[in-house]
């Protein structure tokens, strides 16, 4: 099956660090979805990248689109203690296709 | 506004006992979403609906049924809980047909217990 590698696992952070994660995976897909998900609640799509080389920000988000269309980064600015949460990387062949999910980031952030 | 509603948000019930989750969605979306998500793992695709069409994922266990009786609303049935079904159910919608990459949208999710 796909092999989609998310890290690092967890992260530490002080309050105001700007935070970087990166999602790997073993196949070409045409879409990479960058979800946040607090605890409880559902996961929430921050930012969806849909060609290589493709740079997108949402607020003090931004994300990549690999060139090789086989990873992905996720960068923070300026962390700030409601930034807690599991990070999920996620892909999909294109449309309503099966969605691969990574393994997550888990963020705390230290005020 | 919630777009996605998940009820109930909690759900306990007996092993064995069948129980239902509903999703209802005012987006509009033609595919519904059914994931598995245990703790401190990814969400894991159960099956899918595309408008009526049922779509199963290969490794979904015969103990988890679904039903759309219409666009905004899609449930999900476990026929005899175990205690390895405890999970939270989250629901999710996408349109497809438009000709856009459209990405999936989330409720917040039902969090089974099994006693």
């Amino acid at each position: 099956g796909q092999q989609l590698n998310q890290s690092p696992q967890s992260m530490f952070i002080q309050e105001g660090e700007d935070v970087s994660m990166n999602c790997t995976s073993s196949s070409i897909f045409n879409t990479w979805l960058w979800y946040k998900q607090d605890p409880g609640e559902g996961p929430v799509l921050l930012i969806a990248l849909y060609k290589a080389g493709e740079l997108t920000s949402n607020g003090r988000l931004t994300a990549q689109f690999g060139i090789t269309r086989k990873d992905s980064f996720l960068n923070i600015s300026a962390s700030i203690p409601s930034d807690v949460g599991i990070y999920f990387c996620a892909l999909t062949p294109g449309g309503y296709q099966k969605v691969t999910f990574g393994t997550g980031t888990k963020l705390q952030v230290i005020p | 506004d919630a777009m996605v509603i998940q009820n109930p948000r909690y759900q306990v019930t007996q092993f064995g006992k069948p129980v239902t989750l509903s999703c209802s969605q005012t987006l509009n979306h033609n595919v519904m979403y059914w994931y598995q998500q245990k703790s401190s793992q990814a969400p894991k695709l159960l099956f899918h609906y595309y408008d009526k069409d049922f779509n199963n994922e290969a490794d979904t266990p015969d103990n988890f049924q679904s039903r759309r009786p219409n666009t905004s609303f899609c449930f999900l049935d476990i026929r005899s809980p175990g205690l390895g079904d405890a999970a939270m159910y989250l629901c999710a919608t996408s349109r497809e047909g438009t000709g856009a990459n459209q990405p999936q949208h989330f409720g917040d999710g039902t969090r089974l217990s099994i006693l």
